[in-house]
Parts: structure tokens; sequence; C-alpha cells
């Protein structure tokens, strides 16, 4: 399996401000035949489903505000907030999709207000 | 947009075999990839497995031995079983659809919390 790791566990940021999560996996998960990075970040809420954010590690999906912004490649990816809002409040999960055998997560970053 | 729902008994005994079924609203099950994924309380995400219209399907591994899926596009269902199941298989269960680029998850259903216990 790709292992995915993500860092930090949780942050506390003020509104307004930019909250960056890292997430690192064990293997490249880029294609050169492609020139594209499998890599997902989710955005999932209390008692709500993840709802995707980014793919192909920069990529907005569709109603995706501009303050999300994904970047990295290979091994080493961020999710950026540039300016956070009280609706960001969530954990965040980045998801490889590389591996057609099993797609595997981060274990989540937990985003609050300080 | 399409719209998923689970649904399945929200119990199920020890060594018994976990159902669920999603039904696809909005949409078809032709030409997608459907997904299962799970996440115990608290925790973080698993990815179960995933089935093509035409009933392909690959698993993730650790599951494998116990995790069967199919797909009714008659019926724009699609469903899964987990055999042998103990208290470790207690999670929200999620069925998923791919985005039409193979890139990620984008449309998901509510999730349906299966507890397993006696």
């Amino acid at each position: 399996d790709i292992v995915m790791t993500q860092s930090p566990d949780s942050l506390a940021v003020s509104l307004g401000e930019r909250a960056t999560i890292n997430c690192k996996s064990s293997q490249s998960i880029s294609y050169s035949s492609n020139n594209k990075d499998y890599l997902a970040w989710y955005q999932q809420k209390p008692g709500q489903p993840p709802k995707l954010l980014i793919y192909w590690a920069s990529t907005r999906a569709s109603g995706v505000p501009d303050r999300f912004s994904g970047s990295g490649s290979g091994t080493d990816f961020t999710l950026t907030i540039s300016s956070l809002q009280a609706e960001d409040v969530a954990v965040y999960y980045c998801q490889q999709y590389y591996s057609t055998l099993s797609a595997t997560f981060g274990q989540g970053t937990k985003v609050e207000i300080k | 947009q399409v719209q998923l729902q689970e649904s399945g008994p929200g119990l199920v005994k020890p060594s018994e075999t976990l159902s669920l079924t999603c039904t696809v609203s909005g949409g078809s099950t032709s030409s997608y990839y459907w997904n299962w994924i799970r996440q115990p309380a608290g925790k973080g995400l698993e990815w179960i497995g995933r089935i093509y219209t035409d009933g392909r399907t690959t698993y993730n591994p650790s599951l494998k031995s116990r995790v069967t899926m199919s797909v009714d596009t008659s019926k724009n269902q699609f469903s899964l079983k987990v055999t042998s199941v103990t208290a470790a298989d207690t999670a929200i269960y999620y069925c998923a659809r791919d985005h039409p680029e193979g890139a990620g998850w984008e449309d998901w259903g509510q999730g349906t919390l299966v507890t397993v216990s006696s």
C-alpha cells in the first residue's frame, strides 16, 4: 500500500489567516506519461460525508472557493486555505488514487479557529 | 446532480454478513466506477473497493477475502457484502461515484452507520 502521511494532525488559525496542510506519500504518485499527480484533497465537516476539494493535486472541484489551492508533485503535497473562514472548520484528508489496487487516505488534519 | 443513498441493516451480529445497497438517482450507474468507503467513529477513511458498470471489481487487499460487490444497472443500484463481521467492522459506510476523470470521488451518499454487536 502507498502510505499517506499528513502534518500537522491539527492546527488552529485565526480568521482571515492562512492555513497550510502537508501530505507526503511513501512513493511517487506522479505518472510521467501524462504528467499528472494522482492526489486529491477532501473536506469533512461533522456529520457529513467528505467533499472533494482538489484533484490532480491542484485542480479545484466544481464550486470550490478559490481560497482553497493545492500544490506539490511527486511525494510532497500541500493544501492551502489562503484566508480562513468560519465555515472552513473541518477535517481535511489527502488521498492517492495512483494505485488502482488500493486508494489510500492520510490520517486527517483538523482545522480549528484560534 | 446525481444523488446516492445507502440502505441496509444498522445492526449486524458478529460472524454474520453485512449487506448494504446504494441507490443512484438523477443519473445512471452506467459508465462509472462506484465505490464503498467506511469510517469508524472518530477515525479516518478506509476505501473498501469499487465496481464498474460491467461488474469488474477491485477490492482493498486488506478486506478482499470478505468483500463482494455487485451492480444492478436496471435498478440503478450497487451493493456491498462483507462476511464474517466483527466489532472492527463497525463504521459509517459511504458509497461514492468516481469523478468523471477518475480523479477522486465527487459524489457521495450521506452514509449509513452499521454496528456489529450481539
